[in-house]
């Protein structure tokens, strides 16, 4: 079973900053079956990125994928301040069990 | 996307049992696999269930194996979660969700809340 980690647990950032979010698995992700959501309190998660790099519909261009392998990083040009909110990354497919990771809080400075 | 709408929540005792649903709208509900996603209190996601399009298969978390089926009628585009022996660890907000393609989720109930205490 892939177990997902990410960091940092807590980014403090101020609008129009940079936020880089990293997620790590335990073994490789076959595919490149990675997503990325974002969640608002009392929402339900919203889908940003799947197949580790490909917007979702809707999604904003500030909002970047990338990795492969263990190693994915979601990317948040310049910060809005809707963006504040907590992100998990998820590996996905049709072999459960579908790992979410523990989810980093990015938290206005 | 698609409209899902969970309902079935409340408050359970210990040891007893719950059934929620999830009846989707607007979108093609017999084509898609199907996913439970619970959320304890203050703590992050875990995936629960998975049901395939046509119900045939169906996978379960090892925390809830063999106390809750997925089940799903689509003639009525509705999931269902049979939940038993319910455990106050079992106590979460429990959402729906559409596997799309590979298998992301591009739609997402709002959450029905289960709480199980004495």
């Amino acid at each position: 079973e892939i177990v997902l980690t990410q960091s940092p647990g807590t980014l403090s950032l101020s609008p129009g900053e940079r936020a880089t979010l990293s997620c790590r698995a335990s073994q490789s992700v076959s595919s490149g079956y990675l997503a990325w959501y974002q969640q608002k309190p009392g929402q339900a998660p919203r889908l940003l990125i799947y197949g580790v790099s490909i917007r979702a519909t809707g999604i904003p261009d500030r909002f970047s994928g990338s990795g492969s392998g263990t190693d994915f990083t979601l990317t948040i040009s310049r910060l809005e301040p809707e963006d504040f909110a907590v992100y998990y990354c998820q590996k996905y497919g049709s072999s459960p069990p579908n790992t979410f990771g523990p989810g980093t809080k990015l938290e206005i400075k | 996307q698609v409209h899902l709408v969970e309902s079935g929540g409340g408050m359970v005792q210990p040891g007893r049992s719950l059934r929620l649903s999830c009846t989707a709208s607007g979108g093609d509900f017999s084509r898609h696999g199907m996913h439970w996603v619970r959320q304890a209190p203050g703590k992050g996601l875990e995936w629960v269930a998975i049901i395939w399009n046509d119900g045939t298969t169906k996978y379960y978390a090892d925390s809830v194996q063999g106390r809750f089926s997925i089940s799903r009628d689509n003639s009525k585009n509705t999931l269902f979660l049979q939940m038993n022996s319910l455990r106050a660890e079992d106590t979460a907000v429990y959402f729906c969700a559409r596997h799309y393609f590979d298998g992301w989720y591009d739609s997402w109930g709002q959450g029905t809340l289960v709480t199980v205490s004495s």
